[in-house]
C-alpha cells in the first residue's frame, strides 16, 4: 500500500536559505493539498491542486512561497528567504475526485534556525 | 484562522473508560470529519458526518453533529492505549463553491492510561 509520500521527514536549515520539500500522493488522486502546522496547533491549509492546476491559495501563503504540481503527479513546495516563523510541521495531504477524506503523509518538519 | 475549537484541550483516562471530545465551529458547513494524529506523524481520517445526518458510528467511535449549535462530539468506547493521540475536527464552508480547504480546530489531546 503506497500511502502519501513526503521527504524529506527533517530538515533543518539557517535562516535565508531556500529549502524545497517533496509531496508524491497516492497514484490515483488527482487532488493534492498543502497545510502547515504549528506546535499544539491544528493544520492550516496552505494550497489545493486538481491534477496540475493550483486552484487556491491561503493569504498564509506569502510570496516566499511556490508550490508546483508539474504534470499533475508530485509537488513541491519552495520556501525561498526562510525566516524562524517558517519552523513548522509540512504536511501533504491527496485525495479522490469528490471525496471529501484526505490521505495525510507524514510531514516534513522545518527548523529554521 | 481556526474555524473549530476542540474541547476539552486534553483529557486523561483509564483504559476501557469511554472518551468524549466536542468540537464548535463557526460558519455552516457541508460535512464535519474528525481526524487523529499520533506524535508527529500525519493525521488518519477517523469519521465524515455530513450536515443533514445528526449520528454516526464507525466501530467504537460515535460521532454526533447539531448544526443549530454548530457543534459535534466524538465518542471513543472502551478506550485502548493505543487510541492515545490528538483528535482534530475539521469543516469545510458551505461556500457552494465545492468543498476541498478543510479548516482545522487546535484538537485535544487524549492519553489513555494503562
Amino acid at each position: 500500500d503506497t500511502g502519501v509520500s513526503q521527504n524529506p521527514r527533517h530538515k533543518i536549515t539557517k535562516r535565508g536559505q531556500n529549502v524545497t520539500f517533496r509531496c508524491d500522493p497516492i497514484s490515483e488522486h488527482n487532488r493534492l493539498y498543502w497545510y502547515r502546522q504549528t506546535l499544539g496547533q491544528g493544520p492550516e491549509f496552505l494550497t489545493y491542486f486538481q491534477n496540475e492546476a493550483q486552484l487556491e491559495k491561503s493569504r498564509l501563503l506569502s510570496d516566499r512561497f511556490s508550490a508546483e504540481r508539474p504534470k499533475g503527479s508530485f509537488s513541491t513546495l519552495e520556501i525561498q528567504r526562510t525566516e524562524q516563523g517558517d519552523s513548522a510541521m509540512y504536511l501533504c495531504a491527496s485525495s479522490y475526485h469528490n471525496d471529501e477524506k484526505l490521505f495525510f503523509g507524514s510531514g516534513t518538519q522545518l527548523s529554521v534556525l | 484562522s481556526q474555524q473549530g475549537e476542540e474541547d476539552p484541550q486534553a483529557l486523561s483516562i483509564q483504559e476501557g473508560e469511554n472518551a468524549t471530545m466536542n468540537c464548535s465551529y463557526k460558519t455552516s458547513i457541508n460535512n464535519l470529519q474528525w481526524y487523529r494524529q499520533n506524535s508527529g506523524r500525519g493525521l488518519v481520517h477517523l469519521i465524515l458526518i455530513r450536515s443533514n445526518e445528526r449520528e454516526k458510528h464507525s466501530g467504537r467511535l460515535r460521532v454526533t453533529l447539531d448544526t443549530s449549535k454548530k457543534s459535534s462530539s466524538l465518542l471513543i468506547t472502551a478506550s485502548r492505549a493505543a487510541d492515545t493521540a490528538s483528535y482534530f475536527c475539521a469543516t469545510d464552508a458551505d461556500s457552494g463553491a465545492g468543498s476541498y480547504q478543510l479548516t482545522f480546530g487546535k484538537g485535544t489531546k487524549l492519553s489513555v492510561i494503562p
